[in-house]
């Protein structure tokens, strides 16, 4: 079956530490996208990537890494950098003008 | 003025009614338009996509109005299982692929 996956579903980092959350699609989607969510609120971009090896920052950069080394991958690292991690994290995927799919999110938590 | 605009709600309605969200996006050059549905603590999928001329599939109607730069989600026969959030979306470049949520309206339909 064609879809996107993340893992994984949750993910809880100590203070100080990097994590990376996984993004994988076998959609042939040349567009992938990292947003972020807060309780409450809606989908903010934090990365997105129109083509393997170029990435762009959306609104809410700081504190993140992305890579796009393969078409089919697109790792997100939270960086010790960013202050308040703790957040639901989606990964979307897409081609030129469609509608984008979602993985089912990780759930990060800082403890 | 954020690129997507949505009233945030919530909609408290009764089984059976009809009940119309809007958004409102700033780029006028953009081309494609989505309404997402996100159930709690899960991913956004994909409602039905907006076209210029509306677009109907059962219950739910879209409509499209460049001239104003909005778009509407109408819900006829409110079903308790409808209740939701509701999130717009939009490509505002045209020419590339960067897809921007709008904060999402939330729905409650009550007995």
């Amino acid at each position: 079956d064609g879809g996107i996956t993340q893992s994984p579903k949750y993910l809880f980092r100590k203070e100080g530490q990097n994590v990376t959350l996984s993004c994988e699609q076998n959609l042939n989607h040349d567009a992938m996208y990292w947003y972020r969510q807060d309780p409450g609120q809606g989908l903010r971009l934090i990365y997105y990537s129109q083509i393997v090896n170029d990435f762009q920052k959306g609104d809410i950069a700081e504190g993140y890494s992305v890579s796009r080394e393969k078409k089919e991958s697109f790792p997100l690292t939270v960086t010790s950098a960013q202050k308040n991690p703790t957040a639901f994290y989606l990964c979307a995927s897409s081609t030129r003008n469609t509608e984008a799919f979602f993985g089912q999110g990780t759930r990060l938590t800082v403890v | 003025r954020k690129e997507v605009e949505q009233d945030p709600g919530p909609f408290n309605v009764p089984e059976g009614a009809t009940v119309a969200f809007n958004c409102t996006y700033s780029n006028s050059a953009s081309q494609s338009f989505f309404w997402y549905r996100q159930d709690c603590r899960k991913e956004p999928k994909l409602l039905m996509s907006v076209y210029s001329s509306g677009n109907e599939d059962g219950r739910f109607t879209a409509q499209l109005n460049r001239a104003s730069q909005y778009i509407s989600l109408l819900i006829r026969d409110s079903k308790l299982s409808d209740s939701a959030t509701y999130l717009c979306v939009v490509n505002p470049s045209g020419g590339g692929n960067k897809l921007t949520f709008g904060t999402g309206t939330q729905l409650k339909v009550e007995l």
